[in-house]
């Protein structure tokens, strides 16, 4: 069955580092999605990507977050200088069109 | 905008008792509605959707949820409580989006043997 997938499961930083979540949504899907679950918390929308351009953002993208589809089947978020509060775990997801969304597995991002 | 309530951050259910899992929404347009589930260290997995038409739906491992519009809700049933239930689960609406959801706090389910 086809599934999305994450890499890495799980990534520690230094606080101020960059860092780079990739994702590989299923392979005929056209929309593609973060969330991201700070522990104990509910999951809370990211960004959404279409047709190679971020469609919708919450409050939390701000500036020190992008996105990118660099080679037709990854899609990355990219974190340009972590802060603690960063830490979480970032669930990439993708749909073929606007019906459910299918999760990754998730990264553990912990920022030290 | 959209938010979801889930009623009960935890539930607690004996293994063959039923168990019932609430949440309620609130959308400016009729919305889609999904329950996911995660276990421990693992991602979200969808249990079942509503979008359109039926307002029973059913699911996997038994779970079903019915959408009622005028009680805003949609809550999630599974007559028989098995071990292997015990889990996070997540109610989550959307109003065009399926991708973009807003997601309620979540209910721990905890089965007894």
């Amino acid at each position: 069955e086809p599934e999305v997938t994450q890499t890495p499961s799980h990534q520690v930083t230094q606080m101020g580092q960059e860092v780079i979540l990739r994702c590989v949504p299923i392979s005929n899907h056209l929309y593609f999605y973060w969330y991201r679950q700070i522990l104990g918390q509910k999951v809370e929308f990211l960004v959404s990507f279409y047709n190679n351009e971020i469609s919708e953002k919450s409050e939390i993208f701000d500036d020190q977050f992008s996105v990118e589809r660099p080679d037709g089947s990854n899609f990355t978020l990219k974190i340009r200088s972590t802060k603690l509060e960063d830490s979480a775990m970032y669930f990439c997801a993708s749909s073929i069109r606007n019906t459910e969304a299918f999760f990754g597995q998730g990264t553990r991002l912990t920022v030290v | 905008a959209q938010s979801v309530t889930q009623l009960g951050s935890h539930v607690s259910v004996s293994e063959g008792a039923l168990v019932l899992l609430r949440c309620n929404y609130s959308s400016s347009v009729p919305p889609y509605l999904f329950w996911y589930v995660q276990y421990p260290n693992q991602g979200l997995q969808l249990l079942l959707k509503y979008t359109t038409g039926a307002t029973l739906v059913k699911g996997i491992n038994g779970f079903e949820a019915e959408f009622k519009k005028s009680e805003t809700s949609f809550h999630l049933t599974k007559p028989s409580a098995h071990m292997s239930d015990a889990a996070e689960y997540f109610c989550a609406v959307s109003e065009n989006n399926a991708g973009k959801s807003t997601f309620g706090d979540g209910t721990t389910l905890t089965v007894k043997p």
